[in-house]
């Protein structure tokens, strides 16, 4: 069965330092793999997919995030975290043949700290 | 581009009562989600859409929640009798090929339901 598995369900950093949030992927086949963002009291927002092609994906607010097989693993990067970045992270996977279904990860919840 | 709406934003229900949830897609998407999200975890999907078809429904608890799409637009998602353990937000989404996986999945702002 296919899941997904978000490393900490609470990151905290300080603003101006690296982000990084974690997530692991279970599949028998290929996965198109998301992260979508989720401000509070608002719906999710996509920030960026891996479907083929370059494994390194970069997406709006300057995050990006690297496909990496070998690792099952589609982490979420950001140099430098502002104020703003404060939300809810939710990694997703969808398969191909499976209607567009996308499986969710539990979140991870971003604190931003000055 | 209008995006997808949802309504009410916001239902407070006693246990037992009824409740409805309105969703219309972005235009030309045909396929429609409906996704809870209970308090501290990731959304789940309750049903998808095709058009006005279903292609999966399969964690629809179906002795209490229903959904259609009957003109293959908009959709209702209704859940009678509430118990406390519905209390989350009820999620619309929409996408626009069909058939096909990796596609962006565009959401709403999601509706809010306490059961008290």
């Amino acid at each position: 069965a296919q899941s997904v598995t978000q490393l900490g369900s609470h990151v905290s950093v300080s603003e101006g330092a690296l982000v990084l949030l974690r997530c692991n992927y279970s599949s028998s086949v290929p996965p198109y793999l998301f992260w979508y963002v989720q401000y509070p009291n608002q719906g999710l927002q996509l920030l960026l997919k891996y479907t083929t092609g370059a494994t390194l994906v970069k997406g709006i607010n300057g995050f990006e995030a690297e496909f990496k097989k070998s690792e099952t693993s589609f982490h979420l990067t950001k140099p430098s975290a502002h104020m703003s970045d404060a939300a809810e992270y939710f990694c997703a996977v969808s398969f191909s043949g499976g209607y567009n279904k996308l499986i969710f990860g539990a979140g991870t919840r971003l604190a931003v700290h000055p | 581009e209008a995006g997808v709406a949802q309504s009410p934003r916001y239902k407070i229900i006693e246990k037992r009562q009824s409740v409805a949830f309105w969703c219309n897609p972005i235009s030309g998407h045909a396929t429609l989600y409906w996704y809870q999200q209970i308090l501290g975890q990731g959304p789940k999907l309750l049903i998808q859409f095709q058009n006005n078809g279903v292609v999966d429904d399969s964690q629809l608890p179906k002795d209490r929640f229903s959904a259609e799409r009957l003109k293959g637009v908009d959709s209702t998602l209704k859940i009678q009798p509430a118990k406390l353990e519905d209390s989350a937000v009820y999620l619309c989404a929409s996408s626009y090929l069909t058939g096909r996986s990796g596609n962006t999945i565009y959401f709403g702002e999601g509706s809010w339901l306490t059961v008290v």
